[in-house]
């Protein structure tokens, strides 16, 4: 069954508006979660590291004031768009390490449309 | 970590082997060899990994050089489900979840 789900699948908003998104651990509880973004036919581009109980950690380039990473729970965590525009576009997919940490599940992703 | 050359595409008849390379000449030697595919408009999915052993399970199998600068994966009977990208990656193996990943190969299993 699936490790990770994300919420919503997919969604619509109006430029200007704020979208989260959800990303839960369903098997094991996680200190560090990982959002990426993937716009169509490229490949994924790391945008952050969410750490549970402290800021997250944000990768070159990326709006820290624009992309809200809020890790609450030891199996949560969301990410919000805000003051979304049309370059916001893009498949978001978060990851979460596994205990053993070779391996890391990725959650189904969240394909964001902002009109 | 290490970056990672692949070709964009390849084919596969279905029922045969599919054998997909990596590049990764410059990887350190506390860098693990992973590899991840993605049906279209799904997350990535795990396949395997390895350090400097070939390695095998229920997907795939592993086959690294012994000078650790390539590596293949060989899917032994591919299906049409098999269609994805497939992504190699080299990280430190205690680095979880940081993987930064390439263009990957579009493996397209025909019939």
């Amino acid at each position: 069954g699936a490790v990770v789900s994300q919420h919503p699948s997919w969604v619509i908003c109006k430029s200007g508006t704020s979208v989260k998104i959800e990303c839960r651990s369903l098997d094991f509880q996680a200190t560090t979660m990982f959002w990426y973004r993937q716009f169509p036919k490229q490949s994924l581009m790391l945008m952050a590291t969410s750490n549970e109980g402290s800021k997250a950690t944000y990768e070159q380039g990326v709006e820290k004031d624009k992309f809200l990473i809020n890790h609450a729970s030891l199996t949560l965590s969301t990410l919000t768009v805000t003051s979304a525009h049309p370059e916001d576009s893009s498949f978001y997919i978060c990851s979460v390490p596994a205990r053993s940490s070779y391996e890391q599940y990725f959650g189904p992703g969240t394909r964001l449309t902002v009109t | 970590d290490a970056k990672t050359t692949q070709p964009p595409s390849m084919d596969c008849a279905e029922g045969r082997a599919a054998n997909l390379p990596c590049n990764h000449s410059t990887i350190s030697g506390n860098e693990y060899v992973y590899w991840y595919r993605q049906i279209h408009s799904q997350g990535p999915q795990y396949i395997i990994h390895g350090l400097k052993n070939n390695e095998t399970n229920e997907m795939a199998s592993l086959i690294i050089t012994e000078d650790r600068k390539s590596s293949t994966l060989i899917l032994p009977h591919a299906t049409l489900r098999d269609t994805a990208v497939y992504y190699c990656i080299v990280r430190v193996g205690t680095n979880a979840g940081k993987s930064t990943f390439g263009d990957g190969t579009t493996l397209t299993v025909k019939p």
